[in-house]
């Protein structure tokens, strides 16, 4: 069974940083696209930033745009979010995912079991 | 953007009954949606991909269909591990957005 598993979340003050990893194992980790999820507290998901296999080619919610970063290494089967300038609002349980992909159709098929991110003086 | 409007936010049903959610996206976003499950305290669940794809594992109860810009998941006879939350996601184009979810609770 896939395994995804989070870590680097905490308690930061605004402005900080922090970066969060995953570990993914059981499957070939350098052939899929792998995505960041994001879940405030009572709210409903949010996509953070998605990567692509090789890690060239990043897509970020407009609201992390210049601040986040999302990258890859996959001899490590490692998947990362550098969060920096961080802000109240993006406090929220943060969850990698690996995309599948079926017939040109995406969906976000394994998650994580997520790690707890609070921005908070 | 493409927003998903998502309906009913909070349903109250009986095991057995027959549940029908539904999602709207604000324009075509072809079959490109997904629906998934979520309880309390644990990571949103798989259900089905591509408007009306059955995730493989997922119970045959649950099924998802598409007409036009309105899409429904429907959970045919609804059993007691079935109360949870429920999201649609488009992924036709960035961002993936999710709808604001449907809440099913048991009457």
């Amino acid at each position: 069974e896939v395994q995804l598993v989070e870590s680097g979340g905490g308690l930061v003050h605004p402005g900080g940083s922090l970066r969060l990893s995953c570990a993914a194992s059981r499957f070939t980790f350098g052939s899929y696209w792998m995505s960041w999820v994001r879940q405030a507290p009572g709210k409903g998901p949010e996509w953070v930033a998605n990567i692509n296999q090789y890690g060239n080619e990043k897509y970020y919610v407009e609201s992390v745009k210049g601040r986040f970063t999302i990258s890859r290494d996959n001899a490590e089967n490692s998947l990362y979010l550098q969060m920096n300038s961080l802000r109240p609002e993006d406090t929220a349980i943060y969850y990698c995912a690996r995309v599948g992909l079926f017939r040109g159709y995406s969906y976000f098929e394994y998650w994580g079991q997520g790690a707890l991110v609070t921005v908070s003086s | 953007d493409i927003q998903l409007t998502q309906s009913p936010s909070f349903l109250s049903a009986s095991v057995g009954d027959r549940v029908i959610i539904t999602c709207r996206a604000s324009q075509g976003i072809s079959s490109f949606l997904a629906w998934y499950q979520q309880k309390p305290g644990k990571a949103p669940k798989l259900l089905i991909y591509a408007a009306s794809t059955l995730q493989s594992g997922v119970p045959s109860r649950f099924s998802g269909s598409e007409s036009g810009t309105e899409f429904t998941l429907t959970i045919s006879s609804l059993r007691p591990e079935d109360f949870a939350t429920y999201y649609c996601q488009q992924l036709n184009s960035y961002p993936p957005l999710f709808g604001g979810g449907t809440k099913v609770e048991i009457k």
